[in-house]
């Protein structure tokens, strides 16, 4: 089954405590990204990846790093979170890196971070 | 700057009746849109697409219009259910591009 899986899927953490969202693809997807969805501004890009060690800044990208080592996995880390970062966190795939016709989107189910 | 825009935050609607969801784009490089929806707790998922070649894409109870000369697109629900009341995202990229920007989403309510 085509999936997207990412983890933890709920998560409360203390400011400044270091931490990783990991995120995985079977799709053998080259383009990989990181949305964060908050009440009123809908889904907005972190960061996204056209493949392994190509990554470059969304529209939010302050706070976050990524990295993709691997053409599977692309984790979101929060080197120092603050608690503007508690939100729900997606990883999303698709197979090019192109908005070709058919291309479509694929989400994992969501991580809820909270940040106190 | 918000590229995308969906200015109903919530929807109702009489379970039956047509279901009619609005999209505005700014950017006129985009030419490739699609619809998502979400329920709570899950991801979105993808619900149907249209480029800019075509006004209109029909995929059962789902329509997609297309107005590029207004930069708006709408998407039809016929007949609306119950089970359609969840969260509807908009997307638009430019074929050639490499970022989805999506809206802030309208919240559909289908009465039964």
């Amino acid at each position: 089954e085509a999936q997207v899986t990412q983890n933890p899927r709920y998560l409360i953490t203390v400011t400044g405590k270091k931490l990783t969202v990991t995120c995985s693809q079977n799709m053998n997807h080259e383009y990989m990204s990181w949305y964060r969805q908050d009440p009123g501004l809908g889904l907005r890009q972190i960061y996204y990846s056209m493949n392994v060690e190509v990554t470059d800044k969304g529209d939010v990208p302050e706070g976050y790093k990524v990295s993709r080592k691997e053409k599977r996995n692309f984790p979101l880390i929060l080197e120092s979170p603050s608690p503007n970062q508690t939100s729900l966190y997606f990883c999303a795939s698709r197979r090019s890196p192109a908005g070709a016709t058919g291309n479509t989107i694929y989400f994992g189910e969501g991580s809820w971070l909270t940040v106190v | 700057d918000q590229q995308v825009k969906q200015n109903s935050p919530s929807l109702s609607v009489q379970e039956g009746r047509i279901s009619i969801l609005n999209c505005d784009y700014t950017n006129s490089m985009f030419d490739y849109f699609l619809w998502y929806k979400k329920y709570p707790a899950e991801g979105p998922t993808f619900l149907i697409s249209i480029s800019s070649i075509k006004d209109k894409n029909e995929d059962g109870r789902f329509t997609v219009f297309l107005n590029k000369s207004a930069k708006h697109l709408s998407l039809h629900i016929v007949p609306s259910q119950p089970g359609d009341s969840a969260v509807y995202f908009c997307a638009a990229s430019a074929l050639t591009g490499n970022q989805f920007y999506f809206g802030t989403g309208t919240s559909l309510t289908v009465i039964p």
